[in-house]
């Protein structure tokens, strides 16, 4: 069963940093890309990225570019989301997907991860 | 601005039949790339609905049904029901972002 487990809750002060991660199991977590969607509280979804863990080619959508970091670590399945120095704009939960092979959507989503930066 | 236009909210009565509309243009789905279609329940996570235009994933009702033409698509519930009631988001793939793009959402109310 293909599943997509991310990290908890977190709770930052502005200006700090943070990296939010994504675990996939049952499945080539190598061979798939990963993408980050951020959905900013009561708002749709926005493409932030995709990563193909195999190579660690990252491609970022212009509006997030410079404003994250996307990696991955093969050799545990885990693909990261992190910020050097969040803004209260940051406020938003993140979810990883896995692109379906050879395609262009989504075909699993990890829980989300509910990012709050406040003062 | 999402690139792709959705209305904000849609409402229908249970039984009845909803078209959610997603227009884009001849950069995106006017280009030729595929649409898809994700379903929001509230408080959790996006889930695929529609993939490339009109296909289902296995375990979805076949209620739920997706068309395209030029520059627009849709996506179809027939009989609604209650549990139908959730956002729905069209995605589909930019070539002038060079990026993959979403509409900005559909929230269904089902009266």
């Amino acid at each position: 069963e293909v599943q997509l487990v991310q990290s908890g809750a977190e709770v930052r002060k502005p200006g700090e940093s943070l990296r939010i991660s994504c675990k996939g199991s049952g499945y080539s977590f190598t061979t798939h890309f990963i993408a980050w969607v951020r959905q900013m509280p009561g708002k749709g979804l926005d493409w932030m990225g995709v990563i193909y863990p195999g190579d660690s080619d990252t491609t970022y959508s212009p509006s997030f570019q410079g404003q994250v970091t996307i990696s991955a670590d093969k050799s545990i399945n885990t693909a990261y989301l992190q910020w050097s120095s969040l803004k209260a704009s940051d406020t938003a939960v993140y979810y990883c997907a896995r692109l379906a092979p050879n395609e262009r959507y989504l075909d699993y989503w990890g829980q989300g991860s509910l990012v709050t930066v406040s003062s | 601005q999402s690139v792709l236009t959705q209305p904000p909210s849609m409402s229908g009565a249970p039984g009845q039949r909803v078209t959610i509309p997603c227009t884009g243009s001849s950069s995106n789905i006017g280009a030729g790339y595929y649409v898809h279609w994700y379903q929001q329940l509230p408080g959790t996570a996006p889930k695929l609905l529609i993939y490339g235009n009109t296909n289902r994933p296995s375990g979805v009702p076949d209620r739920f049904s997706g068309s395209k033409s030029g520059t627009s698509a849709s996506l179809a519930i027939t009989g609604l029901q209650a549990e139908d009631e959730a956002d729905y988001y069209c995605q589909s793939y930019d070539s002038s972002l060079s990026g993959w793009v979403f509409g900005g959402g559909t929230k269904l109310t089902v009266l």
